[in-house]
């Protein structure tokens, strides 16, 4: 089946310590996107990409980094100055496009991350 | 200015009763899709309903409707019959068109409990 996979699930880090999390996706898409969910803030834009070789930072991106090398994966890093990278992060991609489609966002099932 | 907005961070309703969600939107594209996406307490986000700024009417899946109101910015999901199953988070969300339209907006969510 067509989707999102995401990993680790769970991943727990101790401080000052990078970490990558996974994530793949086997539906064709061309964008790519991460996300962060903090309690009662719903989700925020990390970083974006819409095509291989090239990413666009989102709203909160420092602390992070990524790469696009293939057109099905896009991980996140979490660096160590990332200073509170506690959270719930999501992985989702999209058809690229413009004007009033039905492009809708796929997501992934998410990875939480605690800092120790 | 938020692109999203839900003014409710909770909600609750008797089971087998409709409820409504609210969401208000701020932008100046002419183009561009609205999408209401549900999160249980597992974590997954679920793809529910989409209205694109060009329908002319509101779009329904199932027990889910969007009352779509351009004039007002305004794209509040209606859930008819509510089950138990229906408790979850829900967020509001916007992709703008244009050639670079691949940027979704979210809002903080509404927290929906479903009373039996």
């Amino acid at each position: 089946d067509g989707g999102i996979t995401q990993s680790p699930k769970y991943l727990f880090r101790k401080e000052g310590q990078n970490v990558t999390l996974s994530c793949e996706q086997n539906l064709n898409h061309d964008a790519m996107y991460w996300y962060r969910q903090d309690p009662g803030q719903g989700l925020r834009l990390i970083y974006y990409s819409q095509i291989v070789n090239d990413f666009q930072k989102g709203d909160i991106a420092e602390g992070y980094s990524v790469s696009r090398e293939k057109k099905e994966s896009f991980p996140l890093t979490v660096t160590s100055a990332q200073k509170n990278p506690t959270a719930f992060y999501l992985c989702a991609s999209s058809r690229v496009g413009t004007g009033s489609f039905t492009g809708e966002l796929f997501f992934g099932e998410g990875s939480r991350l605690t800092v120790l | 200015a938020q692109k999203i907005t839900q003014t409710q961070p909770g909600m609750f309703v008797q089971e087998k009763e409709a409820v409504t969600l609210d969401c208000t939107y701020d932008t100046s594209d002419p183009s561009y899709g609205l999408f209401w996406y549900k999160q249980p307490s597992s974590g997954e986000m679920i793809f529910l309903i989409y209205q694109g700024s060009y329908d002319q009417q509101n779009a329904t899946e199932g027990r889910y409707s969007l009352n779509f109101q351009k004039a007002r910015k305004s794209a509040n999901l209606v859930i008819s019959a509510s089950q138990l199953g229906d408790s979850a988070m829900y967020f509001c969300a916007m992709r703008e068109g244009g050639i670079t339209g691949n940027q979704f907006y979210f809002g903080t969510g509404t927290s929906l409990t479903v009373i039996p």
